[in-house]
């Protein structure tokens, strides 16, 4: 089954303590992003990946690393987390045909993350 | 820069009835696409439907329809004979050709379905 996973799902964690939220698809896409969901905002990207160890800044990068050792997996990394980092984080991804065309983008299931 | 927006925070609809849900944009991108996501109380994000802007016909997909007004830069949903399990919040994202081709989501209608 084509999906993309994320783990974990949910995390309760306190301030400055480094967590990593891993990211994995089975597609074979080239393009893989990472958003955060806040109420009233919709998504916004927080950082992207064209292909391997080719990353970049999104909308909402600060904060936040990511790395693109391997095609399947973009793993998230707060390194000092913060209570405004509290949000709903979905990982994304779909093949990049370098257009609009209708790709469809998959989204993993979510990671609810609150930090206290 | 992209910009979407939503202007119903919330909407009611009676079962088996249709409803539209606005969308306009803003971009300087003379190609994009246009896509609905659908996110239940479960929370994942589905897909729905998507319209190119060079696209001649307005796309359809079940009881999804997409009314793409280029000239006024809308792009709305309809859902016709509405379900109780369609209520859940409804996104509207673009996605231009130029730069990192994000996708950029408005803020989202919550449609709830009356039996």
């Amino acid at each position: 089954e084509a999906q993309v996973t994320q783990n974990p799902r949910y995390l309760i964690t306190v301030t400055g303590k480094k967590l990593t939220v891993t990211c994995s698809q089975n597609m074979n896409h080239e393009y893989m992003s990472w958003y955060r969901q806040d109420p009233g905002l919709g998504l916004r990207q927080i950082y992207y990946s064209m292909n391997v160890e080719v990353t970049d800044k999104g909308d909402v990068p600060e904060g936040y690393k990511v790395s693109r050792k391997e095609k399947r997996n973009f793993p998230l990394i707060l390194e000092s987390p913060s209570p405004n980092q509290t949000s709903l984080y979905f990982c994304a991804s779909r093949q990049d045909r370098g257009s609009t065309g209708g790709d469809e983008q998959f989204f993993g299931p979510g990671t609810r993350l609150t930090v206290l | 820069a992209q910009k979407i927006t939503q202007t119903q925070p919330g909407m009611f609809v009676q079962e088996k009835e249709a409803v539209t849900l606005d969308c306009t944009y803003d971009t300087s991108d003379p190609s994009y696409g246009l896509f609905w996501y659908k996110q239940p109380s479960s929370g994942e994000m589905i897909f729905l439907i998507y319209q190119g802007s060079y696209d001649q016909q307005n796309a359809t997909e079940g009881r999804y329809s997409l009314n793409f007004q280029k000239a006024r830069k809308s792009a709305n949903l309809v859902i016709s004979a509405s379900q109780l399990g369609d209520s859940a919040m409804y996104f509207c994202a673009m996605r231009g050709r130029g730069g990192r081709r994000a996708l950029t989501f408005g803020s989202g209608t919550r449609l709830q379905v009356q039996p």
